[in-house]
Order: C-alpha cells, then structure tokens, then sequence
C-alpha cells in the first residue's frame, strides 16, 4: 500500500514569497491532515478536511495560509506572503476514520524561510 | 500551562538498556493516549495506542496510562539502534483528530 505522499521535500524562499505544498493521502482515507512541525516542537494542526469539506481550520493563520482539497483527494497548502516564522516541515496526513490518533503521515515537506 | 508536557531529553543508552519515555498533562478529559516514533526527516508513525488507563503491551513496547496522575509512559526493553528515533506522546479527548495534542518529543540515542 502506498503511503502518504508530499512535494516538494525540501523548499527555500525569501520572506514576502509564495510557496505551495501538494499532498496526496492513501488512496481510500477521507480525512485529510495538514500539520506544522516547527523544530524542536510537537506538530499543530493546521487544518483537517472530511472528504473535501474542512472540518477544523481554527488555527489556520487565514491572513496568509489557505488549503483545498479538490475532489476530496489531493491537497495544497499555500503560504502567501512568507514570514521568517513560518520556517517548518509542514506534514500532510490522512486517515481512513475519525477515531483519534490513527494517522498516518507523510515524509513532509521542509521550509525554510530567509 | 501546556496542554501536554514532554521532556526533550536527549536520551542516551547503550543498547539492552530498557528505556522510558513519559508524559504529563493537564486536561483530565483526555481519553486517547498515542505514541509516535519520528525518524529523522521522516513522518512520525503511530506506535502505540491506548485507550483510557492501564497498561498495553506490543513485543519490546509497553504503554502505561495513569490517569490520576495525568501521567503517561512508554518502556522499551532491550533497546536497539534501530530504535534511535525522536518519540512523540499525543492524546485527544474525543474521537476527532482535530483535538489531538501533541508533546514536543525526546529525542532517543541507542549507542551499540
């Protein structure tokens, strides 16, 4: 079974840029999970979709940060304009129930902001 | 207050040594308590999980629960290399993702 994938790995841009992240879940999990991974903490989430309806986006910094999963499978997350802190690996997973805890990962996508 | 607290180590051992890992918390209405390991640059992966209190075991992996204490612990026994990971404790009061939190990990070295 194919895990979770994420692209790009590794991204570098300068404050004030854009940048997208993609995600495609296992094929099959309707809930969808972007999570922030800033270094040396635990990851927060950002947002978590049912199918392609979101579910929790309250800590979602909206001034700067969307998501969308069309047709309730792939996700993008953007960040518009960049800050220094948003420097993180940011984690896509899916799920294929609600029941807390059993996600499953992706390798992440690494950002660094300069 | 946090609402989960975890101590960052790092830990080291040598190999064989048994291991414990653990969490404290605040919200008595967590119910759902998870360990995930996290390889470097990878995701984390669910190890252990463990509903309301007591004890689970898993091969080398023991999950304990004390919720009077709003402590949580994860033993490993006989520890290997391959076990040299960052490990997470998460923990969520009701059956929705969206209420998982997340400790800030420890960071585990098994010296062969």
């Amino acid at each position: 079974e194919a895990g979770v994938a994420q692209s790009p790995r590794y991204k570098i841009i300068e404050k004030r840029q854009s940048v997208a992240f993609w995600c495609n879940p296992i094929s099959g999990h309707a809930t969808l999970y972007w999570y922030q991974q800033i270094l040396g903490q635990g990851p927060k989430l950002l947002i978590q979709f049912q199918n392609n309806g979101v579910v929790d986006d309250s800590q979602l910094p909206k001034d700067r940060f969307s998501a969308e999963r069309l047709k309730g499978v792939d996700s993008t997350l953007k960040i518009q304009p960049a800050k220094l802190e948003d420097s993180a690996v940011y984690l896509c997973a899916s799920s294929l129930s609600t029941v807390a805890g059993e996600l499953f990962f992706g390798e992440g996508s690494r950002l660094t902001v300069l | 207050q946090k609402e989960v607290e975890q101590d960052p180590g790092p830990l080291s051992v040598p190999e064989g040594a048994i291991v414990s890992l653990n969490c404290t918390y605040s919200n008595s209405a967590f119910q759902y308590f998870m360990w995930y390991r996290q390889y470097s640059r990878k995701g984390p992966e669910l190890l252990m999980y463990t509903y309301s209190s007591g004890n689970k075991e898993d091969g080398r992996f023991t999950a304990q629960v004390d919720k009077s204490s709003k402590y949580i612990s994860l033993f490993i026994r006989d520890s290997q290399p391959s076990d040299s990971a960052t490990y997470l404790c998460a923990m969520s009061a009701s059956t929705g993702a969206n209420n998982l939190f997340f400790g800030t990990g420890t960071r585990l070295t098994v010296i062969p």
